[in-house]
C-alpha cells in the first residue's frame, strides 16, 4: 500500500512555544489530507481537513490560530502547534487520501506531543 | 449526524479462536464506507478491511471478515484464528462525505489473544 511520513515521532517542547508536525504522502499525490487527535485509551477525533492549495476545513471546537495547517504541495502537509500547553500533549496522526475515486486512506505513524 | 458504535471495551479470546467485534452506525447518507483499523501499541493505524454500503457480498481479507447486515446497520469484524500478535485495539470507523470523506471512529475495542 501507499506510504505517509510523519516527522518527527516523538517531540518534547516547553509551554509556549512552538512545534511543526510534517505529513508525506511518499509514493502519491495526496489530493486531501487530515489530521488527528488521540488522547491516551481514547479514540481518533478529526482536528481538521487539508485541501492542496486551498485553507483547512477545521472541526467544531478545534482552534485554528493554535493549530495552523498547511497544505502546500500534494505531497506534504504540515501542522504547526502554537504556544503549546501540557493539555496540548498528544498523539497527532494525519492521513492522505489520493484520487477522488479511492476510498482508501493512508496513515501515518503518528507524532507524540510532549508538552512541559 | 453519523455515528459509530463500539460496545465492547475488552474482550479476550484464547490462540486459534474466533472472535467477533461490535460495531453499529448510524447514517442517513445512503453512500458510506465502513473500515476496521488495528492500533497495536506503536501507535499506528493498520488498515484491515472496507466495506461498501452499496457492496453485494461481505468484505474479506485473509483472517478478516466483515459481517455487514445493512438492515440492522452493523459492520462486525471477525478474526478467525486468533494469533498473539493480534492482540491491539481495534477501531471501526466510517467515511463522512461532508468532510471530504474523512473519518469518523468509533471508540474502539481492545482484544487481548492469550495463549
Amino acid at each position: 500500500g501507499a506510504v505517509v511520513s510523519q516527522h518527527p515521532s516523538r517531540v518534547i517542547c516547553k509551554s509556549g512555544t512552538s512545534v511543526k508536525i510534517e505529513c508525506r504522502s511518499l509514493d502519491f499525490q495526496a489530493t486531501t489530507m487530515f489530521w488527528y487527535r488521540q488522547f491516551p485509551k481514547k479514540s481518533l477525533m478529526l482536528m481538521a481537513t487539508s485541501n492542496e492549495g486551498s485553507k483547512a476545513t477545521y472541526e467544531q471546537g478545534v482552534e485554528k490560530d493554535k493549530f495552523l495547517i498547511n497544505h502546500a504541495s500534494l505531497t506534504l502537509s504540515t501542522l504547526t502547534v502554537t504556544s503549546a500547553h501540557p493539555e496540548d500533549s498528544s498523539f497527532y496522526i494525519c492521513s492522505a487520501r489520493g484520487t477522488e475515486a479511492s476510498y482508501e486512506q493512508y496513515f501515518g505513524p503518528g507524532t507524540r506531543l510532549t508538552v512541559t | 449526524a453519523q455515528k459509530i458504535t463500539q460496545t465492547q471495551p475488552g474482550m479476550f479470546v484464547q490462540e486459534k479462536e474466533a472472535v467477533t467485534l461490535d460495531c453499529t452506525y448510524d447514517t442517513s447518507d445512503p453512500s458510506y464506507g465502513l473500515f476496521w483499523y488495528k492500533q497495536p501499541s506503536s501507535g499506528e493505524m493498520i488498515f484491515l478491511i472496507y466495506q461498501g454500503s452499496y457492496d453485494q457480498q461481505n468484505a474479506t481479507e485473509g483472517r478478516y471478515s466483515l459481517n455487514f447486515q445493512k438492515a440492522r446497520k452493523s459492520a462486525n469484524l471477525v478474526i478467525s484464528a486468533s494469533q498473539l500478535g493480534d492482540s491491539a485495539m481495534y477501531f471501526c470507523a466510517m467515511r463522512v462525505r461532508g468532510s471530504g470523506y474523512a473519518l469518523n471512529f468509533g471508540k474502539g475495542t481492545s482484544l487481548l489473544v492469550t495463549p
